[in-house]
């Protein structure tokens, strides 16, 4: 079946720092990719999206570019802000668009 | 437009118990699916609904059932409630679905905190 592995967490890192959090995935056909974020009391947040290999999704200055030959789908962002503390989930949807499969989620801890 | 709304926000319900929660798409979406999240097993799907048909299934036990609408709303009811079944339910919704399609894009709902007692 598919799945998403993600790196644990916590990240922490000081204001203006670069991110990445590492996502690689298993999956068969080629799956839409997704970066949510999850605020605390909150539901999930469409970060970013690819549809199909080396489509690079963006968005608030982050972005993920999707690589079929590592199959991976890793979240970069040149300078962290304090307002990006949240959780991050990568996330894949299967072929017949009807069902998500997350990874286990990275928190991200940004001190000013 | 507006996005998906869930009732209630939170619950607290004592084991036996059933739960009903309620789910409202987006406007013009018809597909819609569940997720729970709890800390130890992280977010797994439960089912996904589209045009009052359920399409997918995750692996969950049969006291976890749910429905659509002709209006696209869902609700989703748990019965004999168990403590591990505590966590944070979130309701998504998408466009009508073709594989790969951007459209596909599953947007959520804050979610219904349930506490088991």
């Amino acid at each position: 079946g598919n799945s998403v592995t993600q790196m644990e967490g916590p990240v922490t890192l000081s204001e203006e720092a670069f991110l990445t959090i590492n996502c690689t995935y298993t999956a068969t056909g080629y799956p839409s990719l997704f970066w949510y974020v999850q605020y605390p009391g909150e539901g999930l947040q469409l970060l970013l999206k690819a549809t199909k290999a080396d489509d690079k999704g963006s968005n608030k200055g982050f972005e993920a570019t999707y690589r079929k030959e590592t199959t991976s789908f890793h979240l970069e962002k040149g300078s962290v802000q304090v307002s990006d503390s949240a959780v991050y989930f990568c996330a894949l949807l299967n072929n017949a668009g009807n069902m998500l499969t997350f990874g286990g989620g990275t928190r991200l801890m940004v001190k000013p | 437009k507006a996005g998906v709304t869930q009732t209630p926000r939170y619950l607290i319900k004592t084991r036996g118990q059933q739960v009903t929660l309620s789910c409202s798409p987006i406007s013009g979406h018809r597909s819609v699916s569940w997720y729970q999240q709890t800390p130890g097993q992280g977010l797994q799907f439960l089912f996904e609904y589209f045009s009052e048909t359920q399409r997918n299934k995750g692996n969950f036990p049969g006291r976890f059932s749910g429905r659509q609408f002709s209006n696209s709303r869902s609700e989703m009811n748990v019965s004999t409630l168990e403590l591990g079944d505590s966590a944070l339910y979130l309701c998504a919704s998408s466009f009508p679905p073709s594989g790969g399609n951007p459209r596909d894009t599953q947007y959520f709902g804050p979610g219904t905190r349930l506490t088991v007692l």
